[in-house]
């Protein structure tokens, strides 16, 4: 079964809006949570990443919000920019070197 | 520098045929991964190296597919007879250390299988 459900499947936002990404698990062994953006043609890149034992974590316009005890965590990206129109893949580490990869999410910021 | 490359690009195969896909990794990267990709999905884990050895490969399929990385660098992706399922993108990562968390990752080899 899949290990990390990520949501929406794809999310159009107007410029300067809040872009938001859920993912949830069920491995309370996940030590370490990824997230990944990806434009056509690449490989994803690390965009930001948190881990379980603090609640938010925040880079320029890009903000994680981990709930522990709800086994979810989000991505917010404030004031989007269409160049921030890719998908974006929720991770979760297990054993140190095996990642699960959420089924992405197809962002579209509308100039 | 010089990031992750993985050759070929693109690589169209029969069913049946026998392919070698290539990784790079970045140089002093100690672990290495390859992941599966189908269109619309997140990348699957396929195995793990670290230098040389080969520590998780519980991800590969079936035992049609085999990787290996002789001398800690370079790693091959091989899949023999080839089957329509294998379609994918095939994505490199490394990493410096083995519990160090960032991935690199190349841009993938996209296999079609005909």
């Amino acid at each position: 079964q899949q290990q990390v459900k990520q949501s929406p499947q794809s999310l159009i936002v107007q410029k300067g809006g809040i872009s938001i990404i859920n993912c949830a698990y069920e491995n309370t062994a996940f030590d370490y949570f990824p997230w990944y953006q990806q434009f056509p043609g690449k490989g994803p890149a690390l965009l930001i990443a948190i881990r379980p034992d603090v609640s938010e974590k925040k880079e320029g316009r890009f903000t994680i919000s981990f709930n522990k005890s709800a086994k979810q965590f989000s991505l917010h990206i404030m004031d989007s920019q269409p160049g921030d129109s890719a998908t974006y893949f929720c991770a979760a580490r297990y054993n140190f070197n095996k990642f699960y990869f959420g089924s992405g999410t197809k962002l579209n910021v509308k100039p | 520098g010089a990031g992750v490359s993985q050759s070929p690009r693109y690589k169209v195969a029969k069913r049946g045929q026998d392919v070698a896909l290539r990784c790079d990794p970045i140089s002093g990267h100690v672990s290495l991964f390859w992941y599966q990709q189908a269109l619309g999905q997140g990348p699957e884990f396929l195995t793990y190296f670290q230098n040389e050895a080969q520590l998780d490969k519980s991800g590969l399929p079936s035992d049609r597919f085999f990787a290996e990385r002789p001398e800690g660098s370079v790693s091959t992706l091989k899949i023999q007879r080839t089957q329509q399922e294998d379609s994918a993108v095939y994505l490199c990562a490394s990493s410096l250390q083995g519990v160090q968390e960032t991935q690199y990752f190349g841009p993938g080899t996209r296999l079609l299988v005909l």
